[in-house]
């Protein structure tokens, strides 16, 4: 397709399972980016990558947060031990350039979690 | 450090009418400024963005926004509301070199009959 395409759109997860979600960005794009969206807030920034490189994770929440994307292209972000606060909407974007600071995202419709 | 501030969380006016959505953002360095539309079960689109050049910016859908630096704002404005325009509105700020994008909590905008 021509967006970004994320998968699954909903998750139900029970506490402590482990969970992964995916993410396959515009063919070409070079830089990836997740971000979390609680209910009623705004997207905040979880981790960056430029190509296969991980270049930010200051974003995530806890060591039990682990994103790769290890050819470059699709992206996957795990959550382990999941917890009731993870529960939330993740978003996936992606940008042609490899420095994305003024440049468009383009955003997938997101993978909605929720963590019963 | 960036942050986004977006007075309202819900806006709602009649169709026809003006539309202001309020975004004030605090950056150490010279600023980025996004705006970003979401509709239902879709993805943020970009709406529009000022990175340097004219203060005025024109975006898509008859949205424009102005960035004035002395007041370290960035509203977003259309002159007269139609019913399609309804959705959450994100304002975001990110800087040269940098990798993250902050946005602020959203605006949901309702347009009226």
């Amino acid at each position: 397709g021509a967006g970004v395409s994320q998968s699954p759109r909903y998750k139900v997860a029970k506490r402590g399972q482990d969970v992964a979600l995916r993410c396959d960005p515009i063919s070409g794009h070079v830089s990836l980016f997740w971000y979390q969206q609680a209910l009623g807030q705004g997207p905040e920034f979880l981790t960056y990558f430029q190509n296969e490189a991980q270049l930010d994770k200051s974003g995530l929440p806890s060591d039990r947060f682990f994103a790769e994307r290890p050819e470059g292209s699709v992206s996957t972000l795990k959550i382990q031990r999941t917890q009731q606060e993870d529960s939330a909407v993740y978003l996936c974007a992606s940008s042609w350039l490899s420095r994305g600071s003024n440049e468009k995202l383009f955003f997938g419709s997101g993978t909605q979690l929720s963590v019963l | 450090a960036q942050s986004v501030t977006q007075l309202g969380s819900h806006v709602s006016v009649s169709e026809g009418a003006l539309v202001l959505l309020r975004c004030n953002y605090s950056s150490s360095v010279p600023p980025y400024l996004f705006w970003y539309v979401q509709y239902p079960n879709q993805g943020l689109q970009l709406l529009l963005k000022y990175t340097t050049g004219a203060t005025l910016v024109k975006g898509i859908n008859g949205f424009e926004a102005e960035f004035k630096k002395s007041e370290t704002s960035f509203h977003l404005t259309k002159p007269s509301a139609h019913m399609s325009d309804a959705a959450e509105y994100f304002c975001a700020v990110s800087a040269p070199n940098f990798n993250k994008f902050y946005f602020g909590s959203g605006t949901k905008l309702n347009v009226k009959p």
